[in-house]
């Protein structure tokens, strides 16, 4: 099965800690994205990357890291410098072309303790 | 900036009503835009793009309208059923700077009652 694949589901973090969140494709999408959802609030963009080796960021970055080393793969670092990190966080690919749609993994819900 | 607003916040309706969820953005040079619906604790599902050259689109119950110059759509949801209930997404892609990136809307969290 083609999708996006994302773990882990749950994830707790004490404070002061960076943390990984996986995120997978096996779409041969070009684009990858990163994105925050708070309670009763729309999706907001951290990070993206148009292709292998490059990345961009969102309107949210501060306190965030990325790599895309390889097509297939985005993970997202949640640094200790993001004062408020616990949120659900949801990866999305895209083909390439502005015109596609986007495609989402299922979420991680990061929780800080 | 684009700002996308969506109305109403929470809808319930009974089983088998027709509906309409709305959204509007505040600027037109858009890509295209999308519906997305999201159920508790999961990820977004795509349930139609419109083309910003297109007028509407439709798949199955669902129909979806685009008035780019007024900055208006609409996702109307015919004979509604309990399966229905989630939470519905409108996001916009822009031209310009941002390559196509989507900008989203708060959502409109749907009930439909047995």
């Amino acid at each position: 099965d083609g999708g996006i694949t994302q773990s882990p589901k749950y994830l707790f973090r004490k404070e002061g800690q960076n943390v990984t969140l996986s995120c997978e494709q096996n779409l041969n999408h070009d684009a990858m994205y990163w994105y925050r959802q708070d309670p009763g609030q729309g999706l907001r963009l951290i990070y993206y990357s148009q292709i292998v080796n490059d990345f961009q960021k969102g309107d949210i970055a501060e306190g965030y890291s990325v790599s895309r080393e390889k097509k297939e793969s985005f993970p997202l670092t949640v640094t200790s410098a993001q004062k408020n990190p616990t949120a659900f966080y949801l990866c999305a690919s895209r083909k390439g072309i502005s015109t596609d749609t986007q495609y989402f993994g299922p979420g991680t819900r990061l929780t800080v303790l | 900036k684009q700002e996308v607003t969506q109305i109403p916040a929470a809808l319930s309706v009974p089983e088998g009503e027709n509906l309409v969820l709305n959204c509007s953005f505040t600027d037109s040079a858009i890509y295209n835009l999308q519906w997305f619906r999201q159920d508790p604790g999961k990820g977004l599902t795509s349930l139609l793009l419109i083309q910003s050259s297109q007028r509407e689109q439709t798949s199955g119950r669902l129909n979806a309208s685009l008035d780019k110059s007024s900055g208006r759509s609409t996702l109307y949801i015919a004979a509604s059923q309990p399966g229905d209930s989630a939470t519905y997404l409108c996001a916009v892609a822009n031209y310009g700077g941002s390559q196509g990136n989507l900008i989203f809307g708060k959502g409109t969290k749907l009930s439909v009652k047995p």
